[in-house]
């Protein structure tokens, strides 16, 4: 597609729910990178896929977070028994083969609200 | 570690002034440097970056930054404010080599007065 697509663009979801983040990125763009951004905070880093290979998980805030990539295409970002501390905005990136100055394009966000 | 500082949260010009928004990093090894815009309710959107070469950086809508390493600086500047410039604005720092991850300041929320 033309940019990077996510999808719902909203979510809202009960405290103890499951909840799916879709992310389809520029097609053919290598690397792909999801954020989570707080209300008035800039985003912060969760995870990042070269291809199908999740190659730095080290911002998952916990083990209720987990992110796959499984034909080095679309992604999903899942959150388990939601809590409320996971209302944010998560935004997606991808960026065209593996320089690290490659610039990242972002999606314009999942929006999740957690009661 | 690296991270980045952007001075003023909020930040407010008058159409056709200046616009300076400050950014300053730390990071052990030289970085690559980005400016990030983000409209309400949408994505970031590149605005320039510093990878190698030429300190002073050009980017879209008229924006530019120059690269100081001996401030450790990277401030975003427009000699004219247009109103279509208001939103947020994020300064973010990638390390040479193998991280990717882009790690970002707080933002400034710049608005534009008649």
């Amino acid at each position: 597609g033309a940019g990077v697509s996510q999808s719902p663009r909203y979510k809202v979801a009960k405290r103890g729910q499951d909840v799916a983040l879709r992310c389809d990125p520029i097609s053919g763009h290598v690397s792909l990178f999801w954020y989570q951004q707080a209300l008035g905070q800039g985003p912060e880093f969760l995870t990042y896929f070269q291809n199908e290979a999740q190659l730095d998980k080290s911002g998952l805030p916990s083990d209720r977070f987990f992110a796959e990539r499984p034909e080095g295409s679309v992604s999903t970002l899942k959150i388990q028994r939601t809590q409320q501390e996971d209302s944010a905005v998560y935004l997606c990136a991808s960026s065209a083969r593996t320089g690290d100055n490659q610039p990242q394009h972002f999606g314009d966000g999942t929006r999740l609200s957690i009661l | 570690a690296q991270s980045v500082t952007q001075l003023g949260s909020h930040v407010s010009v008058s159409e056709g002034a200046l616009v300076l928004l400050r950014c300053n990093y730390s990071s052990s090894v030289p970085p690559y440097l980005f400016w990030y815009v983000q409209y309400p309710n949408q994505g970031l959107q590149l605005l320039l970056k510093y990878t190698t070469g030429a300190t002073l950086v050009k980017g879209i809508n008229g924006f530019e930054a120059e690269f100081k390493k001996s401030e450790t600086s990277f401030h975003l500047t427009k000699p004219s404010a247009h109103m279509s410039d208001a939103a947020e604005y994020f300064c973010a720092v990638s390390k040479a080599g193998n991280n990717r991850k882009l790690i970002w300041g707080l933002g400034t929320s710049l608005a534009v007065n008649p």
